[in-house]
């Protein structure tokens, strides 16, 4: 399976843009991009994912680059409630075959005032 | 609300028992999935089920055992064949991943954290 390659952590201040990079330089033409995100002592939460063209939703933004090698994961305005772990992951394509989601250790993001 | 319903939220296992942490969801999803995490760890897959009645090991089944006998339902058993069983356990589940569609989401309970007494 293509593996990703995430920053242990990072840090922002409140209410700066929050660049959370990914590399995945093994992805496949198939593999779709994941982004979840953990608040401490809770299960994992969607955030975005993505194909080849960026994306937008409420939450953030992804930015797929053109050879798909890697991924930005946009916080917009960063805030205390956005401090979690953000993990990056690739979404293998399934057909009748067995499937799981392969969390790494993901990017420990720290917002301070 | 729809969601999925993990308890009890801590538990403690004395040596030799076995204990059965429950998962519940009213999502209607087909799929549903056991991780475990360590801390400072990621999420590794335990059982995952795709339908009633049929599951599948993950990456680290030795030491457990899961039922499907109900779509709502994917209770596990931490058997006493699991020597290192404290962890902070987490269910999960999809829409049904057999259509080929590569882009459903999880969703995730809020956790368990079983403890060795």
């Amino acid at each position: 399976d293509a593996k990703t390659t995430q920053p242990n952590s990072m840090e922002s201040n409140e209410e700066e843009p929050v660049h959370l990079p990914c590399n995945h330089s093994t992805i496949s033409g198939t593999d779709y991009i994941h982004w979840y995100r953990q608040l401490p002592s809770q299960g994992p939460e969607y955030v975005i994912h993505g194909l080849t063209s960026n994306v937008n939703n409420r939450m953030a933004s992804l930015a797929i680059a053109e050879d798909r090698k890697s991924s930005t994961l946009i916080l917009h305005r960063a805030t205390l409630r956005d401090a979690a772990v953000y993990y990056c992951i690739l979404r293998p394509f399934i057909g009748n075959s067995g499937y799981a989601l392969n969390f790494g250790k993901g990017t420990s993001l720290l917002v301070t005032p | 609300d729809g969601g999925i319903t993990q308890s009890p939220k801590y538990l403690f296992r004395k040596e030799g028992q076995n204990v059965t942490l429950s998962c519940e969801q009213n999502l209607n999803h087909d799929a549903m999935y056991w991780y475990r995490q360590d801390p400072g760890q990621g999420l590794r897959l335990i059982y995952y089920s795709q339908i009633v009645n049929d599951f599948q090991k993950g990456d680290i089944a030795e030491g457990y055992s899961v039922s499907r006998e109900k779509k709502e339902s994917f209770p596990l058993t931490v058997t006493s064949a699991q020597k290192n069983p404290t962890a902070f356990y987490l269910c999960a589940s999809s829409l049904d991943l057999r259509q080929g569609k590569n882009n459903e989401k999880l969703f995730f309970g809020s956790g368990t954290q079983l403890s060795v007494l």
